[in-house]
């Protein structure tokens, strides 16, 4: 799977969108990008995936630009609940069962009031 | 749909003695399920890949015979730390492989809450 680059930490104001930027610049043409997210001493928490298309759901939006090696994903209107880990994965297929995810160190997102 | 637990969520217990962690899927079968080891501001790491009915795979450096997985049936994954030392003390998260999406159905994982082991 292609490595992932994001930044250590970011911060936010509450009510503002959060942009985490994630590059991949080695991702191949059948590798989705896929964000996951860690709320400290719990379980990782799905967000979005896309292949190459802006994908957008109730949580967020993931804008993968058009050469697909850089992705941002997007919190429209962050909230308090919104700090944690956000991991950006790269990884061949969705359908690919038994599919492994590797984890990278991830963004720390701190929302503050 | 797709909830994950891990039971017990916390467990304290003395060196040289033996824990294992329940993961099981409550609304969905998983014949593949994952655990993973996170130390305090690390990252998640891959310990093996437990298929229901077979022996699971060990990632390269997990020893096998000190993390025992059975995944005796569809719902449900144990992992049992044997002879638990105090590096052994981390938090252990498993997922199961299930079904997501809506018109394009495809495999996905859904993590459990994790539990956090201290050995003393």
């Amino acid at each position: 799977d292609a490595k992932t680059t994001q930044p250590p930490s970011m911060d936010c104001a509450e009510g503002r969108a959060a942009n985490l930027p994630c590059n991949h610049s080695t991702i191949s043409g059948n590798e989705y990008v896929y964000w996951y997210r860690q709320i400290h001493s719990q379980g990782p928490q799905y967000i979005i995936h896309g292949l190459k298309n802006n994908e957008t759901n109730e949580m967020a939006s993931l804008i993968i630009t058009e050469d697909r090696k850089s992705s941002t994903l997007i919190l429209p209107h962050a909230t308090l609940r919104d700090t944690a880990v956000y991991y950006c994965i790269v990884r061949v297929g969705k359908e690919t069962s038994g599919s492994r995810l590797t984890f990278g160190e991830g963004t720390q997102l701190t929302v503050n009031p | 749909g797709a909830v994950v637990s891990q039971h017990p969520s916390r467990v304290i217990c003395k060196s040289g003695t033996s824990v294992k962690i329940e993961c099981r899927s409550l609304d969905f079968q998983a014949t593949t399920m994952f655990w993973y080891r996170q130390f305090p501001k690390k990252s998640l790491m891959l310990m093996a890949t437990s298929n229901e009915g077979s022996k699971a795979t060990y990632e390269q450096g997990v020893e096998k015979d000190k993390f025992l997985i059975n995944h005796a049936s569809l719902t449900l994954s144990t992992l049992t730390v044997t002879s638990a030392h105090p590096e052994d003390s981390s938090f252990y998260i498993c997922s199961a492989l299930g079904l997501a999406g809506g018109s394009a159905t495809y495999n996905e994982q859904f993590f459990g809450p994790g539990t956090r082991l201290t050995v003393l």
